[in-house]
């Protein structure tokens, strides 16, 4: 069955480290990619997006993310946390369709 | 943000009783989806629609029908509501294999 995993229900981070938040996909061809951020009470923001190319894309609040083919993967990554940065993540995926398939989301909490 | 409102933004019902929920965008975009949003489950989709009056099942449909019949407006419709669907529900917008744009939400819960 076709699925994405965020394996990562929670992460505690200190404020200023790195964080990686990771998705990994399971369909035969290359999907579009999709990160998106949920503050509490809110709807979901668009942060960044793969369709083609360069395999490393930058997305806004300065988060960027790597879609690496071999691993089926499309990992979020932040060099320097920000207490506003606590929310959820949801990861998703779209074949065709325009069906967007959406992770069960990883929560991230900011310690000062 | 792109222009999306949904109606009510909280409401609780009874068991058994019909509810509708509204999605309305001014983005003149083609596609228009629901979902639904509970813990450990992510976003799973209940329907979409391609174009007006043309609407499609997605992975959690029983219980739901959905209806458009202008551009700018997608009704979610729960013909008898259950517990089992006190959720928080998402529409969301897309001109085609792109972004979704989410609107704000409305939480529903039914008693």
């Amino acid at each position: 069955a076709q699925s994405v995993t965020q394996p990562d229900i929670h992460i505690t981070v200190s404020e200023g480290a790195s964080l990686e938040l990771r998705c990994n996909y399971s369909y035969g061809a290359t999907p579009y990619l999709f990160w998106y951020v949920q503050s509490p009470g809110q709807g979901l923001q668009l942060l960044l997006k793969y369709f083609s190319g360069d395999t490393l894309v930058q997305g806004i609040k300065g988060f960027e993310a790597e879609f690496k083919r071999s691993q089926s993967s499309f990992n979020l990554r932040k060099p320097s946390v920000h207490w506003s940065d606590a929310a959820e993540y949801f990861c998703a995926v779209v074949l065709s369709g325009n069906q967007f398939y959406f992770g069960t989301g990883t929560s991230l909490t900011v310690i000062p | 943000d792109a222009g999306i409102t949904q109606s009510p933004r909280h409401k609780v019902t009874e068991t058994g009783t019909p509810v509708t929920l509204r999605c309305h965008q001014t983005e003149n975009h083609r596609y228009m989806y629901w979902y639904r949003q509970d813990p450990g489950h992510g976003l799973r989709l209940i329907h979409y629609s391609y174009g007006v009056k043309d609407t499609d099942k997605g992975e959690v449909s029983d219980g739901y029908s959905v209806s458009r019949s202008k551009t700018e407006d997608f009704l979610l419709t729960l013909e008898s509501a259950t517990s089992s669907q006190t959720s928080v529900y998402f529409c969301a917008i897309s001109e085609g294999e792109e972004t979704q744009y989410f609107g704000p939400g409305t939480r529903l819960l039914v008693l």
